[in-house]
């Protein structure tokens, strides 16, 4: 069975104070890996695709690298609009995602 | 852009009632699909569908159905709701096998 964990829960920064968000996955045949952001009471919102180790993508002040068992979510220098929750999902042999609990980013002045 | 929209951000509704959640995607994607997001649980699958009129349970279809009679519209529908079914529901959209595009989400209150 597919699994994916994000830690930490929370993680709560100062402005300027870059940081890594983890998503450690357990697939069958990785068809990719997926970032999103999700502010409260909305949708998720689609950022990065990842699919294979090694490989890196990158918007703005974040950006996502995977390996064979974890994708990393770096944020250099965050804003205050950086605040929201991240989700990781992973995507193996079927269509469907599965998705970790997230990490709740809070970014303070 | 991408543009999935669903019928209602905000629904309450009484137990025992039939409920319908509709979502209309703009992109012609083939794949549609709808979860439930609940604290601690995160995102769960309760049906997608690959194709018009076609269908495939999720981890949790038990007490939903689906419908997709056009490729741009899928509808979930709880026969009898219950109060274990106040969630908030999510509808997405992909074109195999790429990334799946999100709705603003319902919040269904069952009371």
């Amino acid at each position: 069975e597919d699994q994916v964990t994000q830690s930490p829960e929370a993680l709560r920064l100062q402005e300027g104070e870059s940081s890594s968000l983890n998503c450690s996955y357990t697939v069958s045949g990785l068809r990719g890996l997926f970032w999103y952001r999700q502010d409260p009471g909305k949708g998720p919102e689609f950022l990065f695709t990842l699919y294979s180790a090694g490989e890196e993508k990158e918007k703005e002040r974040l950006k996502a690298t995977l390996t064979k068992k974890e994708s990393f979510l770096h944020i250099t220098a965050p804003k205050p609009e950086d605040s929201a929750t991240y989700l990781c999902a992973s995507r193996g042999t079927a269509s469907k995602l599965t998705f970790g609990t997230g990490t709740r980013l809070q970014v303070t002045l | 852009d991408v543009k999935v929209t669903q019928s209602s951000r905000y629904l309450v509704k009484r137990t025992g009632e039939k409920v319908f959640l509709e979502c209309v995607q703009d992109m012609d994607h083939e794949n549609m699909f709808w979860y439930r997001q609940d604290p601690g649980l995160g995102l769960r699958l309760i049906y997608f569908s690959y194709d018009v009129k076609m269908k495939e349970k999720g981890d949790i279809p038990e007490g939903y159905s689906v419908s997709r009679e056009k490729k741009e519209r899928f509808s979930l529908i709880l026969e009898s709701a219950s109060t274990n079914q106040t969630s908030m529901y999510l509808c997405a959209s992909s074109e195999e096998p790429y990334e799946q595009y999100f709705g603003p989400g319902t919040r269904l209150t069952v009371t």
